[in-house]
């Protein structure tokens, strides 16, 4: 079946230890997103790709950084790794070209920083 | 500014107890609105879109409508099965974002 996967499901890091999350998907959509999500509240968009075209939300910590080396994968790179940054990180991909154009979403990388 | 928000935050039923989920939102230029339901320590699940005031939409014992300031996520007779968070989500006509609400946690007794 096409899907979304992130790898690893969970991740454990030490503070400021970088650390790296991948998501895949096979679904051939050209935008591709990551959020984080924190314990009851609402995913907060991190940062999106059109293509190659990447676009930063205004209020993305500069610790975050991302790359999508091909239409397949995409990384979250978190450069220094701080408490606050315990959380859900969510991966989804959407086809813009399409009419109806629902996003499609990982099982999530639950991360903690000890 | 831009806003989507849930109410309630929380919601428990009895087995068979039908209610409503509400999405209120503030966007200039609504392409979109979305439902999800997210288990815990998953995914969101896409559920439903809507794209135009009086639109519905219906999956087993869901309904969706939307307004053009709100949505209502209808639940019918529901089943424990059912025990999700509920999440809306809105999208411009203009660029690829998507802002969320916080969610309705529900909670369906046996």
């Amino acid at each position: 079946d096409a899907m979304v996967i992130q790898n690893p499901r969970y991740q454990v890091t030490q503070f400021g230890k970088p650390v790296t999350l991948s998501c895949s998907q096979t679904l051939n959509h050209n935008v591709m997103y990551w959020y984080q999500q924190k314990s009851s509240q609402a995913p907060k968009l991190l940062f999106h790709y059109y293509d190659k075209d990447f676009n930063n939300e205004a209020d993305t910590p500069d610790n975050f950084q991302s790359r999508r080396p091909n239409t397949s994968f995409c990384f979250l790179d978190i450069r220094s790794p701080g408490l606050g940054d315990a959380a859900m990180y969510l991966c989804a991909t959407r086809d813009r070209d399409r009419v109806y154009n629902e996003q499609f979403f990982g099982p999530g990388t639950r991360l903690t920083v000890l | 500014e831009d806003q989507v928000t849930q109410s309630p935050e929380a919601l428990r039923l009895q087995e068979g107890e039908s209610s409503s989920l509400n999405c209120s939102y503030t966007v200039s230029g609504l392409r979109g609105l979305f439902w999800y339901r997210q288990d815990p320590g998953k995914g969101p699940e896409f559920l439903f879109t809507l794209y135009s005031a009086g639109e519905e939409k219906e999956k087993e014992r869901l309904k969706a409508t939307l307004t053009k300031k709100e949505s209502f996520l209808h639940i019918t007779a529901p089943k424990p099965e059912d025990s999700a968070t509920y999440l809306c989500a809105v999208q411009q006509n203009t660029g690829n974002q998507f802002y969320f609400g916080t969610g309705t946690s529900l909670t369906v007794i046996p």
